[in-house]
């Protein structure tokens, strides 16, 4: 089976500038994460959907961050405007809905930012 | 509000050794699965043994086991036989009841030729 595709994979932008994230899950996977991973550091959960709806997003700055999940399989995280301490690798995961707490979390190839 | 725990920011061992990551994790919720994710250069978070909290045995994938001490809310990983392929960051990971995967702060694992 396919495994969860994510686009771009690097990206390089100027502070102030807004910046977009694709991500493509299984095939059938109803809940999707993104999560940022610093440098050095453990992913932090932004944000999590169950379909197309917010389960958590407690997390995500949302001042500067949105992200949507239209139709329940697609989802796009964007940035604007971008700091410099947004510079990380942004990653997404996706998983079924059936008895969600053993099935483990499939994971994207991630897109690293870099903000100048 | 769960948290994980990894004490071992590095580690580092020779080929052929055995190897342990350890973990702790604080929650209230009683039924929940521990997980241990392997992230090599790539970048590619892939599952390496996953644990049931009501399960009492520990869980075994080949080379890779775990000691799951549900009371002192410990679960670590055992690497036996270290191959150079290993090498990567490993993370312990939480998942209960609100679905919510949390991460610790990860442990950098070097095999040495």
């Amino acid at each position: 089976e396919a495994g969860v595709a994510q686009s771009p994979r690097y990206k390089i932008i100027e502070k102030r500038q807004s910046v977009a994230f694709w991500c493509n899950p299984i095939s059938g996977h109803a809940t999707l994460y993104w999560y940022q991973q610093i440098l050095g550091q453990g992913p932090k959960l932004l944000i999590q959907f169950q379909n197309n709806g917010v389960v958590d997003d407690s997390q995500l700055p949302k001042d500067r961050f949105s992200a949507e999940r239209l139709k329940g399989v697609d989802s796009t995280l964007k940035i604007q405007p971008a700091k410099l301490e947004d510079s990380a690798v942004y990653l997404c995961a996706s998983s079924t809905h059936r008895d969600m707490r053993n099935t483990e979390a499939f994971f994207g190839q991630g897109t690293r930012l870099t903000v100048v | 509000a769960q948290t994980v725990t990894q004490s071992q920011p590095e580690m580092s061992v020779q080929e052929a050794e055995t190897v342990t990551l350890s973990c702790t994790y604080d929650t209230s919720e009683n039924n929940y699965y521990l997980f241990w994710y392997k992230q090599p250069p790539s970048r590619q978070m892939i599952l390496v043994i996953r644990q049931e909290a009501y399960k009492q045995q520990n869980a075994t994938e080949n080379r890779f086991s775990v000691n799951f001490q549900k009371a002192a809310k410990s679960f670590s990983l055992k690497i036996s036989d270290s191959q150079l392929g290993d090498t990567a960051m490993y993370f312990c990971a939480y998942r209960g009841g609100a679905q919510k995967l949390v991460f610790g702060q990860g442990t950098r694992l070097t095999i040495n030729p």
